[in-house]
């Protein structure tokens, strides 16, 4: 594997239920990020972990849950969802959050529906 | 606040020239990014513009006047796989990048 990699791909859920998208990165970065865009809207930046440390969390309801057990792996635990949160969440990668130029490499997201 | 405004969707011909246009208010600024994004892909970076001016890329230049918070991006010799959404976003005081909603392009025969 390369580069920033998510699954499921594709999910389909009902409000009721509980879900976790996971994202891996194979970049050697310390920062990772969640994402949520929806159609004709910009990215909405949501978690920002540097060193598996929280370091942003842009007033993101608690029924999303992120978790990064190591600098490779973060996860975003799904529970109790309306269905305005139906929308691609994207994960992305950079060498660090500050000082400058850190190009975010992207994994190829997770479409999420909430029925 | 913060703003990002960049045309909601653009054509073009192959093999012609388009300019994308982004301007922005933000609070603090450490550079601006232009990502390329095709339909249900991940976005991919293009340029990164810190210091006025143009920098080029192939067929790809961004230019960025800070004074008037805008930025372009030129793309020449249109090619159909050029077709894309064309994200501008903009790295705060806090390091955080701010995004445009995008700019669909389209490019035709």
């Amino acid at each position: 594997e390369t580069g920033v990699t998510q699954t499921p791909r594709h999910l389909v859920m009902g409000m009721t239920n509980k879900k976790s998208l996971k994202c891996e990165q194979h970049l050697g970065h310390n920062a990772m990020y969640w994402y949520k865009q929806s159609a004709k809207k910009p990215l909405e930046l949501m978690f920002v972990y540097s060193l598996e440390e929280r370091v942003e969390n842009n007033s993101v309801p608690s029924r999303f849950s992120p978790e990064c057990p190591n600098s490779s792996h973060l996860f975003l635990h799904l529970h109790t969802l309306q269905p305005e949160d139906s929308a691609l969440y994207l994960c992305a990668s950079s060498q660090g959050v500050q000082g400058g130029f850190h190009e975010q490499f992207f994994g190829p997201g997770t479409r999420l529906t909430v029925l | 606040g913060q703003n990002i405004d960049q045309p909601t969707e653009m054509t073009a011909t192959e093999g012609a020239i388009v300019q994308i246009n982004c301007t922005y208010q933000t609070s603090g600024f450490n550079g601006l990014f232009w990502y390329q994004q095709h339909a249900g892909e991940a976005p991919t970076f293009l340029s990164y513009n810190v210091l006025d001016g143009l920098e080029e890329k192939g067929r790809f230049s961004s230019f960025l006047s800070r004074s008037k918070g805008y930025s372009y991006l030129l793309l020449k010799e249109l090619q159909m796989k050029d077709s894309a959404s064309y994200l501008c976003a903009t790295m705060d005081s806090n390091y955080q990048l701010i995004w445009g909603a995008g700019t669909k392009l389209i490019i035709k025969p």
